[in-house]
């Protein structure tokens, strides 16, 4: 089955610089790689996800590349504010429909 | 447009007796998920349902763990004769369904946090 790696555990960037967490995959069946971003006590958030279908995906300060070659696929967070604190999941599956394989997430803080 | 609600966030239960998870996914939705959090660490799946069907269930435990989503109502994960190990977060999700394309996104509860004394 799917196993995903992710780094760092822990991040912590000072407000205005740029943070970056990667993720690595097993199996290459997977084609959907959310980003979910959680919140003390509350439940996870989608922030951005990409298809296999592209190479990169951009929406404001958050970015996600894939290469599905080396199996492996990463989150660039730029100009970093204190709201962005919080712990940052990736994910993988076969579709967006199919069970989700989740890394063990990076806590990222952002210190003012 | 409601979010997907979970209820209670709370739940507290002593070891042997059974605890009972109610999720009412996004309208419009007919999938969902069960995925359960333990402190520290990233989620695990369970069990994926459509409605009046279990479509994999293989991260479910064998013994004490069922889940249903009825043809009406939430959908419902039930733990019988808790353990201490059963504590944790368990979070539903759903999602559109087939025919959605890229709309296939999985949105999350809030969860409910089980504690078993």
């Amino acid at each position: 089955g799917e196993n995903v790696e992710q780094h760092p555990s822990t991040l912590s960037v000072q407000e205005g610089d740029s943070a970056v967490i990667k993720c690595t995959y097993s199996d290459s069946a997977s084609n959907y790689f959310p980003w979910y971003k959680q919140e003390l006590g509350k439940g996870p958030q989608l922030i951005i996800d990409i298809r296999s279908n592209v190479g990169e995906k951009k929406d404001q300060r958050i970015a996600v590349t894939l290469n599905k070659t080396a199996k492996h696929f990463s989150l660039h967070i730029t100009e970093t504010q204190p709201e962005d604190s919080a712990v940052y999941f990736c994910a993988a599956s076969e579709t967006g429909n199919t069970p989700l394989v989740f890394g063990k997430g990076t806590r990222l803080s952002v210190i003012a | 447009n409601a979010g997907v609600m979970q209820n209670p966030r709370h739940l507290v239960r002593r070891r042997g007796q059974e605890a009972r998870l109610r999720c009412s996914p996004m309208k419009g939705h007919s999938h969902v998920y069960w995925y359960r959090q333990l402190p520290e660490e990233g989620l695990k799946f369970m069990v994926y349902l459509q409605k009046e069907n279990i479509i994999d269930e293989s991260g479910m435990p064998k013994e004490r763990f069922s889940a249903e989503f009825p043809k009406e109502g939430p959908s419902i994960l039930r733990i019988q004769q808790v353990v201490r190990g059963d504590s944790a977060a368990y979070f539903c999700a759903s999602s559109p369904g087939q025919g959605a394309g890229a709309k296939n996104i999985q949105y999350f509860g809030a969860g409910t946090r089980l504690s078993v004394l």
